[in-house]
């Protein structure tokens, strides 16, 4: 296992479309976290798992959004009806259940909204 | 709330020149710190974290941070800078009040590195 693993590294889609991003945490970490980054910023936080349980989801995460992780694995975030200002790096992190243990991050998918 | 601010949004130093990178955090609760600095169109990589005990930090590519709480701070610092510096960096607190731990990021600093 080399890492957190994030497909498809680009995406170009038009307005009004679906998009589905997928992530693959490091094997042992139990937390999973998305962010989002759009140019010229830091990343956001957008929403957390612990195994399979959705914790906690940010304000950013409009209901077009949508996160899962079935069985506490490879995780995915899906938005409906991309918008142009839905154009950002998504990030993938995960972490190790110690509380001070650092999150590893993906390298990203680029979602470009035509 | 945690928050964190990085005074200057680009910085430039010559190559074998000091880097100095500077983060300033709030916090309500003894903070978790971390830089991570990003490649183009590549994710975030850890270069050091602080959590507790020593205050002084040291990191990957010869960076090191200090953990200052009377000045709030959390600057970056390395020697000398090489050409493999450049790229853009971000600090880090990480929120554990809402016990998810998750990371609440300034807005990046790039750093030139000039020949």
């Amino acid at each position: 296992d080399t890492g957190v693993s994030q497909d498809p590294r680009h995406k170009i889609t038009k307005r009004g479309q679906n998009v589905t991003f997928r992530c693959d945490p490091i094997s042992e970490h139990n937390r999973l976290y998305w962010y989002r980054q759009t140019l010229g910023q830091g990343p956001e936080f957008l929403t957390y798992f612990q195994n399979e349980a959705q914790l906690e989801k940010s304000r950013l995460l409009s209901d077009r959004f949508s996160a899962e992780r079935p069985k506490g694995s490879f995780s995915t975030l899906e938005i409906q009806r991309t918008e142009q200002g839905d154009s950002a790096m998504y990030l993938c992190a995960s972490s190790l259940p110690t509380t001070r243990d650092e999150a590893f991050f993906g390298q990203g998918t680029r979602l470009t909204v035509v | 709330a945690q928050s964190v601010t990085q005074l200057g949004s680009h910085v430039s130093v010559s190559e074998g020149a000091l880097v100095l990178l500077r983060c300033n955090y709030s916090s309500s609760v003894p903070p978790y710190l971390f830089w991570y600095v990003q490649y183009p169109n590549q994710g975030l990589q850890l270069l050091l974290k602080y959590t507790t005990g020593a205050t002084l930090v040291k990191g990957i590519n010869g960076f090191e941070a200090e953990f200052k709480k009377s000045e709030t701070s959390f600057h970056l610092t390395k020697p000398s800078a090489h050409m493999s510096d450049a790229a853009e960096y971000f600090c880090a607190v990480s929120e554990r009040a809402s016990g998810t731990y998750k990371y609440i990021f300034g807005t990046g600093t790039r750093l030139k590195v000039l020949a």
